[in-house]
């Protein structure tokens, strides 16, 4: 069974403050590192996919760092606003044939206005 | 990319009952598949269901219990039969494009309350 374990498990910000939570995973058998945005009663939304180790990656003002060789990649929110409260989550990806993703519990993110 | 559209949004059901899941794909995709993420948990994968075959279930679902038809390459339905309480959970079905490394795409889950 694959462990993949996100922290904090919720984290309440104010507006505009800076943030990042952690994703562990295993460190063998690395394919790719997937981060999704997931809101209340919409469909997660993907953020990256990371695969290189070593590799950042940006989108506005949310960042993704990679470390397959530790086993963990960590997300960036600069100057958080309202609009990013929602559980973000990991997902490990083994490549292990059918595309199959292990995701951890995620975080749910609260930006107070 | 792709667009799904999942229904319904969410239940409230009676212990015994069953339940029906839908998921329509605005574009043909080989391969699908449903989650559940029960509270407090992980999103967890029930089964891969492809076009023309049986449903692929992992550990700990049987077929009996979360039966999937999967009719043409842009539907597919998933029933939780014989419903409990410790089947309230979100169910989400989700599909990969076939690319290497690309992102999954899902629909916007079904929250099941079973009283």
């Amino acid at each position: 069974i694959l462990n993949v374990e996100q922290s904090p498990q919720s984290l309440h910000v104010q507006e505009g403050d800076s943030t990042n939570f952690t994703c562990s995973f295993p460190s063998s058998n690395f394919y790719a590192l997937h981060w999704y945005r997931w809101e209340t009663a919409k469909s997660p939304e993907a953020l990256f996919v990371m695969t290189l180790n070593g590799d950042e990656k940006k989108k506005g003002r949310i960042s993704a760092t990679l470390n397959t060789k530790e086993g963990y990649s960590y997300l960036y929110i600069k100057g958080s606003q309202p609009e990013d409260s929602a559980t973000y989550l990991c997902a490990f990806d083994s490549g292990a044939g059918s595309y199959q993703l292990t995701f951890g519990k995620g975080t749910k993110l609260s930006v107070i206005p | 990319s792709a667009v799904i559209s999942q229904k319904p949004s969410r239940d409230i059901c009676q212990r015994g009952t069953s339940l029906t899941i839908q998921c329509q794909v605005d574009s043909q995709v080989t391969m699908m598949f449903w989650y559940r993420q029960q509270p407090g948990q992980s999103l967890t994968l029930i089964a891969t269901a492809n076009q023309g075959s049986e449903a692929t279930y992992e550990s700990g679902f049987v077929i009996d219990k979360f039966p999937i038809s999967r009719p043409n390459l842009t539907f597919s339905t998933l029933t939780v039969s014989n419903m409990s309480p410790e089947d309230s959970s979100i169910y989400l079905c989700s599909v990969e494009t076939g690319q290497s490394n690309t992102e999954a795409f899902f629909g916007q889950g079904t929250r099941l309350t079973v009283v």
